[in-house]
């Protein structure tokens, strides 16, 4: 089946460095994504978002990327923090209101 | 509005009791979720409300789990004769008709079936 995925599940992170975390998607029909970010006993927290006819949108130190061609999605946080640390997911919003998870990478921030 | 509740924070029960679970989503907003997450892994989709109407229910939601919205506001998921299986986080999120946001989650709630 079609699903939306991370290459990694786990990142360590110098602080103050930078980090990208890379998501693959499998529905060329996906148009609308978004990075979640989920800190231990919380839910899943919106960071940025991004739109098929978009390659790139930048946040507060996060960038998201999006290449269609290879239906990758990347996510990168400048200047990385000790309150960084947690799991990121990024979703696929389907047609039908509805978000599709991957199962997420943990970032670690080394102090 | 301070955003989507979920009570209990923590539950524990025995296997073969029944739970329910609450969630108050942000007022404004019409669409509903419960979403299930494992250890380790990202939220899995179980059932969704646009107002009180019930418009999509996953495969993994079985006979034992059943979801309400009453009057388009709260939402009851109650899961009967509880597996070990059924330990989880069991997240609610809300959102509104357009897709900015995606939707706002709760902090959900952990089950334990022991």
């Amino acid at each position: 089946g079609e699903s939306v995925g991370l290459h990694l599940p786990t990142l360590s992170v110098q602080e103050g460095d930078n980090s990208i975390i890379n998501c693959a998607y499998s529905n060329s029909a996906s148009d609308y994504f978004i990075w979640y970010k989920q800190e231990s006993g919380k839910g899943p927290q919106f960071i940025i978002d991004i739109r098929s006819n978009m390659d790139k949108r930048q946040g507060q130190r996060v960038t998201v990327l999006l290449n269609k061609t290879v239906k990758h999605l990347s996510l990168q946080i400048a200047a990385t923090q000790p309150g960084d640390s947690a799991v990121y997911f990024c979703a696929e919003w389907g047609p039908d209101y509805k978000l599709s998870f991957g199962a997420g990478t943990t970032v670690t921030v080394r102090a | 509005d301070t955003g989507v509740s979920q009570n209990p924070r923590h539950k524990i029960t025995k296997r073969g009791q029944n739970v329910t679970f609450r969630c108050d989503p942000i007022s404004e907003h019409n669409r509903l979720y419960w979403y299930r997450q494992t250890l380790g892994q990202g939220p899995e989709f179980l059932t969704y409300f646009q107002n009180e109407a019930q418009l999509e229910k996953s495969r993994l939601l079985s006979d034992r789990f059943s979801a309400e919205r009453p009057k388009g506001s709260f939402s009851t998921l109650e899961i009967q004769r509880t597996e070990q299986g059924d330990s989880a986080m069991y997240l609610c999120a809300s959102g509104g008709t357009g897709r900015f946001h995606g939707y706002t989650f709760g902090s959900g709630t952990r089950l334990t079936v022991v």
